[in-house]
């Protein structure tokens, strides 16, 4: 297994577009994550699955985005009518049991 | 809710000396993880070390080891005889252990450090 893998790893949209990221797990971990890093921050938690249940969503999650987990697999989140405040590096964690291992991230930047 | 506060932005020092990287820590939980995490320049975040706040042993990784006093709430990095693929950020997070099945993580500002050749 060759680790966490995100899709694609830059994308450049224009305010008012719909994007969505990929996100594949370490194939036997239960647990995935998605968290938000802008720069000069730490990442921040946005989101979070075990198997295909979303079991909590964190208030910096506007209507605006939705996150999926289909038979517990991969991961998508969209983000629909993207606003320059969301210009930043999406990144992806998943575990088995407490260490958390990140994927290369998805920089967004909105123009 | 959980707070983690890095005081020093950014370090430098020369290759092969050793350098110690600031973490504190805000938390009403009495069981909980402290992790710190690295991150070179354009690639992923990758896992330096691990502490159990039951375990009253500092963990050591090789050339990396922790200082974790916990009634301080202070949890420092050590980095011994540094190699230049040192240079990243270095982040220390928190997670609780209180909500089981859910061990998000809360991060602090991180530490740019750069090793000096």
């Amino acid at each position: 297994d060759t680790g966490v893998s995100q899709d694609p790893r830059h994308k450049i949209t224009k305010r008012g577009q719909n994007v969505t990221f990929r996100c594949d797990p370490i194939s036997e971990h239960n647990r995935l994550y998605w968290y938000r890093q802008t720069l000069g921050q730490g990442p921040e938690f946005l989101t979070y699955f075990q198997n295909e249940a979303q079991l909590e969503k964190s208030r910096l999650l506007s209507d605006r985005f939705s996150a999926e987990r289909p038979k517990g697999s991969f991961s998508t989140l969209e983000i629909q009518r993207t606003e320059q405040g969301d210009s930043a590096m999406y990144l992806c964690a998943s575990s088995f049991f407490y260490e958390q291992y990140f994927g290369p991230g998805t920089r967004l930047t909105v123009t | 809710a959980q707070t983690v506060t890095q005081s020093q932005p950014e370090m430098s020092v020369q290759e092969a000396e050793t350098v110690t990287l600031s973490c504190t820590y805000d938390t009403s939980e009495s069981n909980y993880y402290l992790f710190w995490y690295k991150q070179p320049p354009s690639r992923q975040m990758i896992l330096v070390i691990r502490q159990e706040a039951y375990k009253q042993q500092n963990a050591t990784e090789n050339r990396f080891s922790v200082n974790f006093q916990k009634a301080a709430k202070s949890f420092s990095l050590k980095i011994s005889d540094s190699q230049l693929g040192d240079t990243a950020m270095y982040f220390c997070a928190f997670m609780p252990l209180s909500n089981f099945g859910n061990e998000k993580l809360t991060f602090g500002t991180g530490t740019r450090l750069t090793i000096i050749p």
